[in-house]
């Protein structure tokens, strides 16, 4: 069966560096979020994109956040420069045109120190 | 605007047992509603859903869930509980079931021999 997929599992960066995460989408698949998870927190909804374009942002989702698809299979989302507070698991979600289901994949764990 | 609380960060039950997880929703439109699971170094899985139409759906591994709209619930049930049932279960709400998810905190399920 098909399946989101993330690279690293877990990335230990310093505070201040860029990280780039990565997501294979499912490959019929048109469009694509990011959600993450602060270490007891809820699963917070970051971005959605379709067609080459941010659909929505959460206020999260700031100026220190880009999302992009440089192929036709990678999906990933860029922190330009890292802080405490981005310290969580970041999880991808691709979901087919025209269903309303959304496939998640296992997440990133990103630690910064 | 949509919210979800989750109720019992924790609940433990003995193999056999029925397992009852908490979900109430807030939703200013009539909400889709899902139930997802988060098995250790895993993803995100559809347990089930609710759209339209008939308010107790049933899903994967037993699971089932009835919407009720006066109560504003989506509680989690499985008659009798296995040892492959211990995971993170999360509860999510969206307005359109095309857009963002909004989850609730999850709950984790422990099951004892």
């Amino acid at each position: 069966e098909p399946e989101v997929t993330q690279t690293p599992s877990h990335q230990v960066t310093q505070m201040g560096q860029e990280v780039i995460l990565r997501c294979v989408p499912i490959s019929n698949h048109l469009y694509f979020y990011w959600y993450r998870q602060i270490l007891g927190q809820k699963v917070e909804f970051l971005v959605s994109f379709y067609n080459n374009e941010i659909s929505e942002k959460s206020e999260i989702f700031d100026d220190q956040f880009s999302v992009e698809r440089p192929d036709g299979s990678n999906f990933t989302l860029k922190i330009r420069s890292t802080k405490l507070e981005d310290s969580a698991m970041y999880f991808c979600a691709s979901r087919l045109q025209g269903a309303d289901t959304q496939y998640f994949g296992p997440g990133t764990r990103l630690t910064v120190l | 605007a949509q919210s979800v609380t989750q109720l019992g960060s924790h609940v433990s039950v003995s193999e056999g047992a029925l397992v009852l997880l908490r979900c109430n929703y807030s939703s200013s439109v009539p909400p889709y509603l899902f139930w997802y699971v988060q098995y250790p170094n895993q993803g995100l899985q559809l347990l089930l859903k609710y759209t339209t139409g008939a308010t107790l759906v049933k899903g994967i591994n037993g699971f089932e869930a009835e919407f009720k709209k006066s109560e504003t619930s989506f509680h989690l049930t499985k008659p009798s509980a296995h040892m492959s049932d211990a995971a993170e279960y999360f509860c999510a709400v969206s307005a359109t079931g095309f857009q963002k998810l909004v989850f609730g905190t999850g709950t984790r399920l422990l099951v004892s021999p």
